[in-house]
């Protein structure tokens, strides 16, 4: 079974411009979310989708969003970059939507640097 | 909100030794779970162990095992026989709202030969 896929891995972008980073799940998982990496926040979660809506949100300006499609892959989206948006992005999926406690697959994340 | 605290940033084990990562936790919800996970030099990040609030009993993976202490708020990840490639940034990990996770900020473990 293949594990959850991310694309592209390593991209760079000017300030100012937007980016999309794409995730497939784990076939038969409908549940994927986005976290973002960076050497002075650690790890944070940025948004879960399940079955194409928008379940859980965290901390993060507008600029960034996401969306799901019915076949569960999922992009985020992140506008006008900073330079602070550097970092890597990691997608995960589980196989179970509702309640908690599912294990989390992670793919090998999306680099990002923003020049 | 809940928060994951790890107070060790680095550690170092010697080969076939047995070291000990802690994590301390906040929250005032009574169901939860949680996780340790293993990012190596690649960043993928792995699930090593998972443990269920509800169970008193610990987790255990292998040479993997966790000390749960409820009360405490303490969820200490075990690494006996240590290997080379244990080497890695180990992330204690919480879970109760659907399946975001909170997480520490990680302690960077070094196994040497």
């Amino acid at each position: 079974k293949a594990g959850v896929t991310q694309t592209p891995r390593y991209l760079i972008k000017t300030r100012g411009q937007q980016v999309t980073l794409s995730c497939s799940p784990i076939s038969g998982h409908r549940s994927v979310s986005w976290y973002q990496q960076t050497p002075g926040q650690g790890l944070q979660f940025l948004f879960e989708y399940f079955s194409e809506t928008q379940r859980n949100k965290g901390n993060f300006p507008g600029r960034f969003s996401g969306r799901q499609f019915s076949n569960s892959r999922s992009e985020m989206n992140v506008s006008t970059l900073e330079l602070g948006d550097s970092a890597l992005y990691l997608c995960a999926s589980s196989s179970l939507g509702w309640g908690s406690g599912n294990t989390i697959y992670f793919g090998e994340g999306s680099w990002l640097t923003v020049v | 909100a809940q928060t994951v605290t790890q107070s060790q940033p680095e550690m170092s084990v010697q080969e076939a030794e047995t070291v000990t990562l802690s994590c301390t936790y906040d929250t005032s919800e009574n169901n939860y779970y949680l996780f340790w996970y293993k990012q190596p030099p690649s960043r993928q990040m792995i699930l090593v162990i998972r443990q269920e609030a509800y169970k008193q009993q610990n987790a255990t993976e292998n040479r993997f095992s966790v000390n749960f202490q409820k009360a405490a708020k303490s969820f200490s990840l075990k690494i006996s026989d240590s290997q080379l490639g244990d080497t890695a940034m180990y992330f204690c990990a919480f879970m109760n709202d659907g399946n975001k996770l909170v997480f520490g900020a990680g302690t960077i473990l070094r196994v040497k030969s």
